[in-house]
C-alpha cells in the first residue's frame, strides 16, 4: 500500500533559523514523485518543491530544499532562514505512476509556527 | 496565466438546494481534480478528469456530480447535500496525472 507519514503534527521555529519537516513514504512502485505543499490559513495549497524517484540530486527551490534519502524512504523539507510568512500547514505528498495512476497521496500535515 | 481560479469563494446552501462550483485554468493542463478538505486534515481526492474524461471517482456520493465541459473548465454540481459535506472544496490541475498539481484558492462550503 502507498503511504505518506508525517510524524510532527506541530512545530515551532525562531525567525531566521532553519527548520526540517519530516516525511517518510512507502511504495512498491519504482517510479514515483514526491511533493511538498504549503497551506496558509487562507486555504490555498501552494506547490513548493518536487523530487522524482530517479533524480540523482536533491531538489532546491529558493529557501526550500528537499533532503531525499531513497534507501530510507524519506523526503524531508528544509526551510532555510524562516520568515513569519512561513507559518502554515505543510503537506508531503506522493504520486506513483503504476500503482496509483498518478493520484496524489497526502500525509497528515505539519503545522509550522514561526516565532518573531 | 499560471493560476487556477475557483468560484464562488464562499457558499452557504440548504439541504434542498442545487448549486454548482466552478474551476478554470488556462495553463493547457489536461488533468483536473476535485478535492474535499476538512479543517486540519489533508485533502481527499474526489474526482479526476484526464483529457476531459472522468478517470477516477473515489466512490463519491451521487449528490456530487462532476462535469468537464472543455479542457479549461471543471464544474462540481451539488444537490441535496448534508451538513457533513461542509468543507473546503479544492480544484487542481496538472499537465498530466503524474505531474505536480496546481491548486485553486478553494470554495468554502457550508450546508445548513
Amino acid at each position: 500500500a502507498q503511504k505518506i507519514t508525517q510524524t510532527q503534527p506541530g512545530m515551532f521555529v525562531q525567525e531566521k533559523e532553519a527548520v526540517t519537516l519530516d516525511c517518510t513514504y512507502d511504495t512498491s512502485d519504482p517510479s514515483y514523485g514526491l511533493f511538498w505543499y504549503k497551506q496558509p490559513s487562507s486555504g490555498e495549497m501552494i506547490f513548493l518543491i518536487y523530487q522524482g524517484s530517479y533524480d540523482q540530486q536533491n531538489a532546491t527551490e529558493g529557501r526550500y530544499s528537499l533532503n531525499f534519502q531513497k534507501a530510507r524512504k524519506s523526503a524531508n523539507l528544509v526551510i532555510s532562514a524562516s520568515q513569519l510568512g512561513d507559518s502554515a500547514m505543510y503537506f508531503c505528498a506522493m504520486s506513483a505512476v503504476y500503482n496509483q495512476g498518478g493520484k496524489l497521496i497526502f500525509g497528515q500535515g505539519t503545522e509550522l509556527s514561526v516565532k518573531p | 496565466d499560471t493560476e487556477v481560479t475557483q468560484t464562488p469563494k464562499h457558499l452557504v446552501m440548504g439541504m434542498t438546494n442545487k448549486k454548482s462550483l466552478k474551476c478554470e485554468q488556462h495553463m493547457g493542463h489536461r488533468a483536473m481534480y476535485w478535492y474535499k478538505q476538512k479543517a486540519k486534515k489533508p485533502p481527499e481526492l474526489m474526482f479526476v478528469y484526464s483529457y476531459e474524461k472522468l478517470s477516477i471517482n473515489e466512490s463519491v456520493p451521487s449528490r456530487f456530480s462532476p462535469e468537464c465541459p472543455n479542457s479549461s473548465l471543471l464544474n462540481l454540481h451539488l444537490h441535496a447535500l448534508q451538513p457533513e459535506d461542509s468543507a473546503l472544496y479544492l480544484c487542481a490541475s496538472s499537465k498530466r496525472e503524474i505531474n505536480e498539481q496546481f491548486f485553486g484558492p478553494g470554495t468554502r462550503l457550508t450546508v445548513l
